[in-house]
């Protein structure tokens, strides 16, 4: 199985600051033939389901505010926030989906400081 | 509007089964794949697996198998997921989700999701 493990497992962050979230697989996520990087990034609040932010690595949904940018090469990816702002307030969880068993990373909660 | 709303609660005792179902709203029901994800208390995400509810087409976790069936009804535009010879770490909260389209780039990425159905494996 692919494993991501995201750091820090918390993170404390002041209003208006930035806020950088890394997620390593062990494995390539860069699908050659395609070519695209079968990563994405979700957000939990409290007592919801996660949201889709980011897909194939650095591909915002619609709808997410301009400050939550994905970057990465094939095993080390970042979510970044930036000029964070309360509503960001929650867990966020990296994903690979290019092999099976899907999985995910073990989480980032964000704070604020 | 996208609606994906789950069935309620439910306690079981180990070695039964659980059924959860998902009925769908708003949506060409055999348009997107129907993902199933389970988080623990106090833990992360977990894969389960995905259907296609046009051709019924499944892909799940192998962790799983033999013990996981997903199906889908288009006529009531409902999924169902049922995990049987539950354990006690099969405590979760399960959750339905549907992917972006069916398309190649598409059906991986889950961007509706149920409210979750908590599921308490208790003696």
């Amino acid at each position: 199985d692919i494993v991501l493990t995201q750091s820090p497992d918390s993170l404390s962050v002041s209003l208006g600051e930035r806020a950088t979230i890394t997620c390593k697989s062990s494995q390539s996520l860069l699908y050659r033939s395609v070519p695209k990087k079968y990563l994405a990034w979700y957000q939990q609040k409290p007592g919801q389901p996660p949201k889709l932010l980011i897909s194939w690595a650095s591909m915002p949904e619609s709808g997410v505010p301009a400050r939550f940018t994905g970057s990465g090469s094939g095993t080390d990816f970042t979510l970044t926030i930036n000029d964070l702002q309360a509503e960001d307030v929650a867990v966020y969880f990296c994903h690979q989906y290019l092999n099976t068993p899907w999985t995910f990373g073990q989480g980032t909660r964000v704070e604020l400081k | 509007q996208v609606r994906l709303v789950q069935s309620g609660a439910e306690v079981k005792r180990p070695g039964a089964s659980m059924k959860v179902s998902c009925e769908t709203s708003g949506y060409s029901f055999t348009d997107h794949y129907v993902h199933w994800v389970r988080q623990a208390p106090g833990h992360g995400l977990e894969w389960l697996g995905w259907i296609n509810p046009f051709n019924g087409d499944r892909s799940f976790s192998q962790r799983f198998q033999g013990r996981l069936a997903m199906t889908a009804d288009a006529a009531t535009t409902t999924a169902y997921f049922q995990l049987a010879g539950l354990r006690f770490d099969d405590t979760a909260t399960y959750f339905c989700a549907i992917s972006k389209g069916v398309g190649f780039l598409e059906y991986q990425l889950m961007t509706h999701w149920g409210q979750g159905t908590r599921v308490s494996v208790s003696s």
